[in-house]
C-alpha cells in the first residue's frame, strides 16, 4: 500500500539551532502534504501544508520544501525554541478521497 | 468555545464491553473524521463523513460503527471491545471541499481496554 516514511524518529537540538525533518512518499499521485505538531498529551495541530504545484512555502520560522521528482519533502524550523519541542508528523494525500497517510512522527527536543 | 470537542477524555473498560465516544464540532465544517493513534503514536484514519454520508471506511473491523446524526456530530460506537482497541481516538473536522485538508482535531479519547 501507499507509504510515508519519516526521519529521524528523534531529534535533539540546542535552542537557536535549526531542525530539519524529512519525509518520503510512495504515491506519485500525492498532491497535498501537511505537517502536524503534537505536544505531549495534546491534539495534533496543523502548522504548515504545501501542494504539489509549489516547491517551497514559508511561515515565519517554519518552512517546507517539496521535491516531486524525488518524492520527498522536508520541514525546516529555524531559531528553535523550547516550545518547539513536540512530535511532528508529516503526511501525504493518497487515493481518490485524498486520504492522508501519516509518517511515524519525529520527536523533537529543543534544549535551552 | 472548543472547536472540536469529544467525550469522554478517558475511557477505561473491560474486554467484551460496548462503549461510545461522542464528537461535536461548532466550526460549521461539512466533513468529520475518526483517527486512531496507537501506542507508538502512529496516526491512521478510520472513517470520514461528509454531510452525514460515509466517505471513507478504512478497513476497520465492523465492531466499530460511526454514526453521524447531523453534520456537526460524529459518534463512534465500539462493540465487544478487545485489548488491541486500546489507543487514543481523535475526532477531526475539515473546512474545505477537498477531503482531509486542514484538519482540526479534538483533544482525543484515551481508551484503555483491560
Amino acid at each position: 500500500g501507499e507509504n510515508v516514511e519519516q526521519h529521524p524518529s528523534t531529534l535533539s537540538v540546542q535552542e537557536g539551532d535549526s531542525a530539519v525533518i524529512k519525509c518520503t512518499y510512495s504515491d506519485s499521485a500525492s498532491n497535498y502534504f501537511p505537517w502536524y505538531k503534537q505536544e505531549l498529551g495534546k491534539r495534533p495541530q496543523l502548522i504548515i501544508d504545501i501542494r504539489s504545484n509549489v516547491g517551497e512555502k514559508k511561515d515565519q520560522r517554519i518552512a517546507v520544501t517539496l521535491n516531486k521528482t524525488a518524492k520527498h519533502f522536508s520541514l525546516h524550523i529555524t531559531e528553535t525554541q523550547p516550545e518547539d519541542s513536540a512530535v511532528y508528523f508529516c503526511a501525504g494525500s493518497s487515493g481518490g478521497y485524498n486520504k492522508l497517510i501519516f509518517g511515524a512522527g519525529t520527536r523533537l527536543a529543543v534544549h535551552p | 468555545d472548543t472547536a472540536v470537542s469529544q467525550t469522554p477524555k478517558y475511557l477505561v473498560t473491560q474486554m467484551g464491553n460496548d462503549k461510545s465516544i461522542k464528537c461535536e464540532q461548532n466550526l460549521g465544517h461539512d466533513t468529520m473524521y475518526w483517527y486512531k493513534q496507537d501506542s507508538k503514536k502512529f496516526l491512521k484514519i478510520m472513517f470520514s463523513y461528509n454531510n452525514k454520508e460515509l466517505i471513507i471506511n478504512e478497513t476497520v473491523p465492523n465492531r466499530f460503527s460511526p454514526k453521524s446524526p447531523d453534520k456537526a456530530h460524529l459518534n463512534l460506537h465500539i462493540n465487544s471491545l478487545e485489548l488491541g482497541d486500546s489507543a487514543v481516538y481523535f475526532c477531526a473536522s475539515s473546512p474545505t471541499d477537498v477531503l482531509n485538508e486542514k484538519l482540526f482535531f479534538g483533544s482525543g479519547t484515551q481508551l484503555s481496554v483491560l
